[in-house]
C-alpha cells in the first residue's frame, strides 16, 4: 500500500517554512525521506526508525509518528537548492531489512528568489 | 571512494526487444537494489540481490529478472519489451550516513522503447 505524501505541490519564497506529510494506512516500522531534482537520481536526507524520533540537518528535519503512522518533513527558511521532488519511502515490516521500500508519490518543492 | 555506476546512460530498444542494464553497487558493498522510475508512478521496487542470490521480489512480471555476479555487481534484463516499461532504471546501494542508512542511487539508465 502506497503512503500518501501531502501536498501534491508546493510553492514557497526564499525564507518561507514548508511542511510535507507522509501517511499510511499500514503500520510503519521506518521511514526514508530523499530528494530528487530534475534528471538527476534520489539523494537520501534521512530515515527515521522509531515512533517519536525526530531528526535533521541544518533547516530540514523530520518527525515520526508510529501511532498516526505519518512522519512529517519541515523545511525552514528555504533556499532556492531545496527545490526538488521530496519523496518518502516506508518499510512496513518490523526489523529487519527486506530491501523494498514503498515510496510515495512525491511532493514537488518550487523555490522562488 | 566510488559510488553506484549504472550503463547504459540511455537505452533505445523497440518493443519486443530484449534490454539490458548494468549496476555496479559502491564498493565493498554486497548487495544492489533496483527500482523502476516510471513518469507519474513514482519509485518502485524491482529486485534485490545480495551475496548473488535474489533477496526480495517486487510486483513485477517474470520477464523482469536480473542476476548479481561475484564482484557484486548486477545485472536487470527486461524481455519481451512493452511501451509501458520505458523508464528510468535506478540502482542503489545501502549506505550508513551521518542521519542513519539509506540508498545512495546511482544516476540510472533510461529505457525507451518505441
Amino acid at each position: 500500500q502506497q503512503p500518501v505524501q501531502s501536498p501534491q505541490a508546493v510553492i514557497l519564497r526564499e525564507g518561507e517554512d514548508a511542511v510535507i506529510n507522509c501517511s499510511s494506512s499500514k503500520a510503519l516500522y521506518s521511514v526514508h525521506w530523499y530528494r530528487q531534482k530534475h534528471g538527476e537520481a534520489p539523494v537520501f536526507l534521512m530515515i527515521l526508525l522509531k515512533g517519536g524520533e525526530q531528526k535533521g540537518h541544518e533547516k530540514i528535519s523530520a518527525s515520526f509518528n508510529e501511532k498516526k503512522q505519518q512522519s512529517s518533513l519541515y523545511l525552514t527558511a528555504s533556499q532556492l537548492s531545496y527545490s526538488g521532488t521530496y519523496f518518502c519511502g516506508t518499510d512496513t515490516i518490523r526489523g529487519r531489512n527486506t530491501g523494498k521500500l514503498i515510496f510515495g508519490q512525491g511532493t514537488t518543492l518550487q523555490v522562488k528568489p | 571512494e566510488a559510488g553506484v555506476t549504472q550503463s547504459p546512460t540511455h537505452l533505445i530498444k523497440t518493443r519486443g526487444q530484449q534490454a539490458t542494464l548494468r549496476c555496479s553497487p559502491i564498493s565493498g558493498h554486497t548487495s544492489v537494489y533496483w527500482y523502476q522510475q516510471a513518469l507519474g508512478l513514482g519509485l518502485q521496487f524491482l529486485l534485490w540481490y545480495d551475496e548473488g542470490e535474489e533477496r526480495n521480489r517486487g510486483n513485477f512480471p517474470p520477464r523482469f529478472s536480473g542476476r548479481q555476479f561475484p564482484n557484486y555487481s548486477s545485472e536487470l534484463n527486461v524481455n519481451a519489451l512493452e511501451l509501458e516499461d520505458s523508464a528510468l532504471y535506478l540502482c542503489a546501494s545501502l549506505l550508513q550516513g551521518g542521519l542513519g542508512y539509506g540508498y545512495t542511487f546511482g544516476s540510472g539508465t533510461r529505457l525507451t522503447v518505441v
